[in-house]
């Protein structure tokens, strides 16, 4: 069966610092991968896609940015945090038939 | 045109009532109606979903209900219990080629009281 895991679980950071999280899936090859944030009581808000290995979409304009250097991993980085970065950090991964998206456990970071 | 209009933003239910949870669409090339259900600090997860080639899907105690002429989908859940208690959002997505987002309704924290 397919895992994704994530991590850190949680991270806090001085405003101003590097960021780097972490996915990886197992038990599948050449996923959809994909980056969410989710702002306290809101919704879901798609920042990055891959559907390949080096393929990145941006969604949103912004001080993040994500890489792909293997098939099951994808890295969300930050060169410097903003405090407008602060929320919660999801990835999710889908076969090649887009419609379907399975997330990880998220990452709740803290930007201070 | 993207838009997925989610409603009510949180609703409180008695034990053993249904919860009723609203989604509506504008894009008619939508064709893939999932919804998540997220408890505090975990990630969404897949609760049950529909194409519109059916108006209706079943799984145990919840039911996608599906209008295609109106643009509108709902989350019926029957005989509700606390353990039901989490953020419920609805999504839509295309599925051609390209289409790789999901659009999420902005979700319902449902609180089931005993």
């Amino acid at each position: 069966s397919q895992t994704i895991h994530q991590w850190p679980a949680t991270l806090v950071q001085p405003v101003g610092s590097p960021l780097s999280l972490e996915c990886t899936v197992e038990g599948t090859s050449n996923p959809n991968l994909y980056w969410y944030r989710q702002a306290a009581g809101r919704g879901l808000q798609l920042l990055f896609y891959s559907v390949g290995i080096g393929q990145i979409s941006s969604e949103v304009p912004q001080n993040l940015s994500a890489s792909r250097p293997q098939d099951r991993q994808f890295i969300l980085s930050s060169k410097k945090l903003l405090l407008s970065d602060s929320g919660f950090y999801l990835c999710a991964w889908s076969g090649q038939a887009p419609d379907t998206q399975y997330f990880g456990p998220g990452t709740r970071l803290t930007v201070l | 045109q993207q838009q997925v209009k989610q409603s009510p933003q949180s609703l409180i239910v008695q034990k053993g009532g249904i919860s009723i949870i609203n989604c509506a669409y504008e894009n008619t090339a939508f064709d893939y109606f999932p919804w998540y259900q997220q408890f505090p600090g975990k990630g969404p997860a897949l609760l049950i979903a529909i194409r519109p080639d059916v108006s209706e899907k079943k799984e145990g105690r919840f039911t996608i209900s599906f209008n295609k002429s109106a643009k509108q989908f709902s989350l019926h859940i029957m005989d509700s219990q606390p353990g039901d208690s989490a953020t419920y959002f609805c999504a839509a997505s295309g599925t051609g080629a390209g289409s790789y987002q999901l659009t999420f309704g902005k979700g319902t924290k449902l609180s089931v009281i005993p």
